[in-house]
This record gives C-alpha cells, sequence and structure tokens, in this order.
C-alpha cells in the first residue's frame, strides 16, 4: 500500500515562529502536492513539486514556501506563522503518465496562537 | 480556479442509489475526470476516474456524457458510511508543471437512515 506519512497530526506554533511541515512519501512518486482546507473553501493547493528540487506555485502560495531536496520528502515552510495560517495542511503524492490517481496524507492540524 | 461545477449538497437515503452529477464543460481532449471523497477528518480517498468510456470498480461507476462537457458518479448502494464530501476533479498528468491538481468545494453527500 502506498503510504504518505505527514510529520504531525496535530501542532500548535506562536505567532511569528518558523514552522516545517514535513511529508514523505514511500512509492517513488515524481509529484508531490501541498493543500490547505479550510471550511466552506474546498482543498487549496499551496505548492506542488514535479521533480526534487523543482517547485510550482499554487492558487494561495503568499506566506508559504517548499523545500524538495529528495524525491521521498516535500516539506512546507511557514517563515513567519501567522493565526490566518491555521488549518488543516495535506499533503498528496502521485506519479506522471498514464491514468494514475493521486495519494494523501492524513493532514495536520495546524494552530496559530 | 477550479475547472468543474457541483452542487454544494445533496441527501440520499440509505440504500438508494446516489447520483453525483459534475458539470466540466471546458474539458479538454486529453484530460481525464476524476472523482475523489473525503471522510470528515480524514485525507481525500481517491474513487474512480475515466477518460470517454463509462467505468466502474468496486466503490462507484462513473458515467460521462458523451460530449464529456459533464459525468455522474454513482454509488449504486449507499450506506452511512458514504456521507462524505465528493470532489470531482479534471486533469492530464502530463509532465512538469502541467500536474496541477485543483480541487473545487466538492458536494456533501448526507446519507439519511
Amino acid at each position: 500500500d502506498v503510504k504518505v506519512t505527514q510529520s504531525s497530526r496535530y501542532l500548535v506554533k506562536r505567532t511569528g515562529e518558523k514552522v516545517f511541515l514535513e511529508c514523505v512519501q514511500d512509492m517513488d512518486h515524481e509529484n508531490m502536492f501541498w493543500y490547505r482546507q479550510d471550511p466552506g473553501l474546498g482543498l487549496r493547493l499551496i505548492y506542488f513539486s514535479y521533480d526534487v528540487k523543482m517547485k510550482e506555485k499554487g492558487d494561495i502560495p503568499e506566506g508559504y514556501s517548499v523545500s524538495r531536496e529528495k524525491k521521498e520528502r516535500f516539506s512546507l515552510i511557514l517563515e513567519s506563522a501567522s493565526t490566518n495560517q491555521t488549518s488543516m495542511y495535506l499533503c498528496a503524492t502521485g506519479t506522471v503518465g498514464g491514468n494514475t490517481e493521486a495519494f494523501f496524507g492524513q493532514g495536520t492540524r495546524l494552530t496559530v496562537v | 480556479d477550479a475547472k468543474t461545477t457541483q452542487p454544494t449538497s445533496m441527501d440520499c437515503a440509505e440504500g438508494r442509489a446516489a447520483n453525483l452529477p459534475c458539470n466540466h464543460s471546458t474539458i479538454s481532449g486529453n484530460e481525464y475526470v476524476y472523482w475523489y471523497r473525503q471522510i470528515h477528518s480524514q485525507g481525500p480517498q481517491y474513487i474512480i476516474h475515466g477518460l470517454k468510456n463509462n467505468e466502474t470498480n468496486e466503490m462507484a461507476s462513473l458515467i460521462i456524457t458523451e460530449d464529456r462537457k459533464s459525468s455522474t458518479l454513482i454509488l449504486p448502494h449507499a450506506t452511512l458510511r458514504d456521507t462524505a464530501v465528493y470532489y470531482c476533479i479534471v486533469r492530464v498528468w502530463g509532465g512538469g508543471a502541467t500536474n496541477k491538481l485543483i480541487f473545487g468545494t466538492g458536494t456533501l453527500l448526507a446519507v439519511q437512515p
């Protein structure tokens, strides 16, 4: 079975802190995605990566950065956390070519106080 | 922006078929239709996908209109455990930066006892 593991299920951070959310996958997938999910807004794409060191902005990249130094790991970074970044964060992975699905982690609920 | 339109919510009686519609009038010839669902507090789960032909698996059936501008996900015998938000997505699994995976706000299906 595909495993997409997010480092924390719940996280509480203070305003202004630098926050790292980690995602690790064991399927050798080229693509990795970070989303945030807020009530009434669905899943919104923050960033995605289609290869090591390659990244593309999603719909809401402001206030976030990402890092993909190794194929299996994709990190989301909040340089200076703010209360409006309190949200559920979801990581997903997928391969390229053909008609294959994406796989999601269980999510990290981040609260910034 | 999401390229699909779905009703915000739907109800279905337990044991009956649930038919969830999706409009994707701007779909391109090489874009697949994917369906995911998200049960409360979990990451989204893949259900089914298709290009032109109708598809069926152990979870659901996908009916795509001949012009491909809309589709319907069918859960043949809905159970209470099928209560979830259902997302319809169109995408092409190409290479590089084409691999964006954009979700909309989905349809909340409530299965009633």
